[in-house]
């Protein structure tokens, strides 16, 4: 079955960039219909989504993080990535990868495409300090 | 951007409780809305999908209800390891915002 493991620095220094790479295994990043995806959560608070990566390059970024954000893949390592300029310790948290299904539901009038998070990563925390 | 509010914020319950939380999203959403539970330290976990289908190998305890703006989480009968913070999340736009979480502990 597949697995996902973040891997990367734990502390980053404010105004540097963040960079975590997630390691897809049991199976290939180019298969099936998915995106792959990275979601954060500061100690004791929510889940924030950043963005997210289909394997033909085509990216969604948060709004919110758009400006600093980019998300690649790598297909000959099965890995996708995450970068994070000028962070703050706004910034600090846990940064999650999981993999982003895309399934078709079809009915007679209508195709629907739904999107959901099936497979996560362990998570890494990361943490924004000089 | 789409909102989604949960309540309660918190809960507490007895094992064999019937447990039911809601989530609600500032429009209509249709049925593009998971349910995730996550335990202290873990990773999320993927209950319900597209509103109301149960993930394969998800405890047939939870369901899912609702369509538009309102939905429903169940646990008909709360089991020890159910005691959990549970997350709300729309898939209607691409920026697949998640509920601020309710969490459910032991009374």
């Amino acid at each position: 079955q597949v697995q996902l493991q973040e891997s990367g620095p734990g502390l980053v220094k404010p105004s540097q960039t963040l960079s975590l790479t997630c390691t897809v295994s049991g199976g290939s990043i180019s298969s099936g219909s998915y995106y792959w995806s990275w979601i954060r959560q500061p100690a004791g608070k929510g889940l924030e989504w950043i963005g997210r990566i289909y394997t033909s390059g085509s990216t969604n970024y948060n709004p919110s993080l758009k400006s600093r954000v980019t998300i690649s893949v790598d297909t000959s390592k099965n890995q996708f990535s995450l970068k994070l300029s000028s962070v703050t310790a706004a910034d600090t948290a846990v940064y999650y990868c999981a993999r982003d299904v895309e399934l078709l539901m079809t009915t007679v009038t209508f195709d629907y495409y739904y999107y959901y998070m099936d497979v996560w990563g362990k998570g890494t925390t990361v943490t924004v300090s000089s | 951007d789409i909102q989604m509010t949960q309540s309660p914020s918190s809960l507490s319950a007895s094992v064999g409780d019937r447990v039911t939380i809601t989530c609600r999203a500032s429009q209509s959403i249709s049925s593009y809305l998971n349910w995730y539970q996550q335990k202290p330290g873990k990773a999320p976990k993927l209950l319900i999908y597209a509103a109301s289908s149960l993930q394969s190998g998800v405890p047939s305890r939870f369901s899912g209800s609702g369509s538009g703006s309102d939905f429903t989480l169940t646990i008909s009968s709360l089991q020890p390891e159910d005691f959990a913070t549970y997350y709300c999340q729309q898939s209607y736009s691409t920026l697949g915002t998640f509920g601020p979480g309710t969490k459910v502990d032991i009374k």
